[in-house]
């Protein structure tokens, strides 16, 4: 079964400059999560879909980064303009179902995409 | 806002003893997660302990959980060299509207010496 599959891997860009991250979930998965990653810390939730509806985005700063997931299967989120703080890993995450009836389940990650933002 | 907290933040062992981390949380949760985390495969679910359950075992995994003191630990026995990693609890919250929603902890990182 494969995984689920992001790039770029690797960013390097400039402050104020833009940049967008695309993630595949593993095939029938109709929840995908992103995810920042700040070095050090564990992983912190940024938006959740249920197939292409938002579920929750209570933590992404909707001032600069937007994200979509058409048609229910891939994913891209954007960060625009950068800022130094947002350097960190982002990480894609997909499971099978995350609704109030079935909460039992696992998360699959990613590699992620380390952002640098000089 | 972090809703786990990791005790020890870091752990250095020998190879065949065993490894005790754990997770201190706040609210009142519907299951806690162990997450893996190491540059090689990238952040791996290891275990998922539901509200209602007090112990899981998985190969040389032992967790519990205490809902009382809102805690849980994560025993690895017989650690390996390929056990070196960071090693992450995540809550996710009880109640009507959370979801899939996991809240990770800080993290205890693991260095297992050959």
């Amino acid at each position: 079964e494969a995984g689920v599959a992001q790039s770029p891997r690797y960013k390097i860009i400039e402050k104020r400059q833009s940049v967008a991250f695309w993630c595949n979930p593993i095939s029938g998965h109709a929840t995908l999560y992103w995810y920042q990653q700040i070095l050090g810390q564990g992983p912190k939730l940024l938006i959740q879909f249920q197939n292409n509806g938002v579920v929750d985005d209570s933590q992404l700063p909707k001032d600069r980064f937007s994200a979509e997931r058409l048609k229910g299967v891939d994913s891209t989120l954007k960060i625009q303009p950068a800022k130094l703080e947002d350097s960190a890993v982002y990480l894609c995450a997909s499971s099978l179902i995350g609704t109030r009836g079935s909460r039992n389940v696992e998360q699959f990650f990613g590699p992620g995409t380390r952002l640098t933002v000089l | 806002s972090q809703q786990g907290e990791e005790d020890p933040q870091a752990l250095s062992i020998q190879e065949g003893e065993n490894a005790t981390m754990n997770c201190s949380y706040k609210t009142s949760i519907n299951n806690l997660q162990w997450y893996r985390q190491n540059s090689g495969r990238g952040l791996v679910h290891l275990i998922l302990i539901r509200s209602n359950e007090r112990e899981k075992h998985s190969g040389r995994l032992r967790v519990t959980l205490d809902t009382s003191k809102k805690s849980s630990s994560l025993l690895i026995t017989a650690s390996r060299a390929a056990d070196t990693a960071s090693y992450f609890c995540a809550t996710l919250r009880g109640g009507g509207t959370s979801y899939g929603k996991l809240t990770f902890g800080q993290g205890t990182i693991l260095t297992v010496h050959p």
